[in-house]
Order: structure tokens, then sequence, then C-alpha cells
């Protein structure tokens, strides 16, 4: 079975100051990682997603992640937080066979300050 | 192109009492998804289609929940009757298929307080 757990609950940062969220992931199986973004009163939507290939991936609003195989990790980045990327920020794997389900992390409320 | 819908935005009702929601999947998506999202937790998937049959509903407490997606297009969940522990944003996504690597588009929720 496939397992995701975000590291921190909530991550304060300062407007225009780098920050990455941390996601480790395990699984028995290969998987696709995603990250997903979800804003007040909204519906979840996707920042980026790794299938294969290069393990840098860059997704929308500035955003990049990193696939490291033998660490199980899928960490995103900015280089520079705006107020606008006040959000909680999910973390997920689907198995890439059988029913191709999605696992969730519980998520990492991120608040820039200004 | 339209997005996922969804129906009521927010609902109130009492324990013991029933609800049911409604999902519009973006035009085309085989598959169809309805999570539980409940307060300081990531998303939990109740159920799963593919087209109008159920792929996954192992995490469906299926002695008061129900789902159904007749035709292959719009779906509803229903609870009855509902608890307490049942309050949560209940979330529905589609994607085109559930091939792996596939994006799922989620509507904006519905919000279930029970009292």
């Amino acid at each position: 079975a496939q397992s995701v757990t975000q590291l921190d609950s909530q991550v304060p940062v300062f407007e225009e100051a780098p920050v990455e969220l941390r996601c480790n992931y395990s699984s028995s199986v290969s998987v696709y990682l995603f990250w997903y973004v979800q804003y007040p009163n909204q519906g979840l939507q996707l920042l980026l997603k790794y299938l294969s290939g290069s393990t840098l991936v860059k997704g929308i609003n500035g955003f990049e992640a990193e696939f490291n195989k033998s660490q199980t990790s899928f960490h995103l980045r900015k280089p520079s937080v705006h107020i606008s990327d006040t959000a909680e920020y999910f973390c997920a794997v689907q198995k890439n066979s059988g029913t191709y389900k999605y696992i969730f992390g519980t998520g990492t409320r991120l608040k820039v300050l200004a | 192109e339209a997005g996922v819908a969804q129906s009521p935005r927010y609902k109130i009702i009492e324990k013991r009492q029933s609800v049911a929601f409604w999902c519009n999947p973006i035009s085309g998506h085989a598959t169809l998804y309805w999570y539980q999202q409940i307060l300081g937790q990531g998303p939990k998937l109740l159920i799963q289609f593919q087209n109008n049959g159920v792929v996954d509903d192992s995490q469906l407490p299926k002695d008061r929940f129900s789902a159904e997606r007749l035709k292959g297009v719009d779906s509803t969940l229903k609870i009855q009757p509902a608890k307490l522990e049942d309050s949560a944003v209940y979330l529905c996504a589609s994607s085109l298929d559930r091939a792996g690597g596939d994006t799922q588009y989620f509507g904006p929720g519905t919000r279930l307080t029970v009292l």
C-alpha cells in the first residue's frame, strides 16, 4: 500500500522569501507524484506532476518539485513567494497500475506574511 | 471548458437525517471520484467510477453512504442516516481516464455540517 507524509502542517514565510514544502512517500510499486493547491473555499487544482523522465518538474505559478527516488521524496519549492500563494498544498501519490488510486497527504498550510 | 459542478455548496442537517450531493463532471471525462475532506486532513477517496461502473469503493461506509452514476455522466452521493462525524467537505473530481498520471479536476465541494 502507498502512503504520503507531509512533515509540516503549517509553514509561515515572509513575502519574497524562498519556501520548501516537504513530501515523503512509501510504496511497494511504482507511483506517479502530484502536488495540488487548494485556495480558501475552492477545490483542489494541479500545480505539477511527475510521471517519468527528468526528476525536476516545473509547474504553474513558479513552483517546481524534485523527485528523489533514493529518498522517496517529492519536495515542492518556490524561490520567491507572494501573498497570493497563501493556500493549502497537498502532495499525492498514484499507483501506476490496478485502480490507479490516489492517496493524498494531510496537507501543508502555507501562510505568506507581508 | 466548464469545470466540475457541485451542488449544493453548503448543507446543514441534524443527525439521523438524510442528505444528497450532486456532481456534474467535465464533459467527456470517464472517471469520477467522490472524496471526503475532514477539517485539517487530506481528501479521502470514498468511491471511484469508471463510466457508470464502480472501480473502488473500499473506503465507502456502505451501511450509510451510497453513490450512483447513471449513464456515466452525473453522479449523486447520499448519506442516510447522517452522523456527527460525517461533517466534512465532500469533493467531486473527474479525469479523462483512470490511467496513471491523469490530472484530476476538482469541483468547489459541498460543506456538510451535521448538528
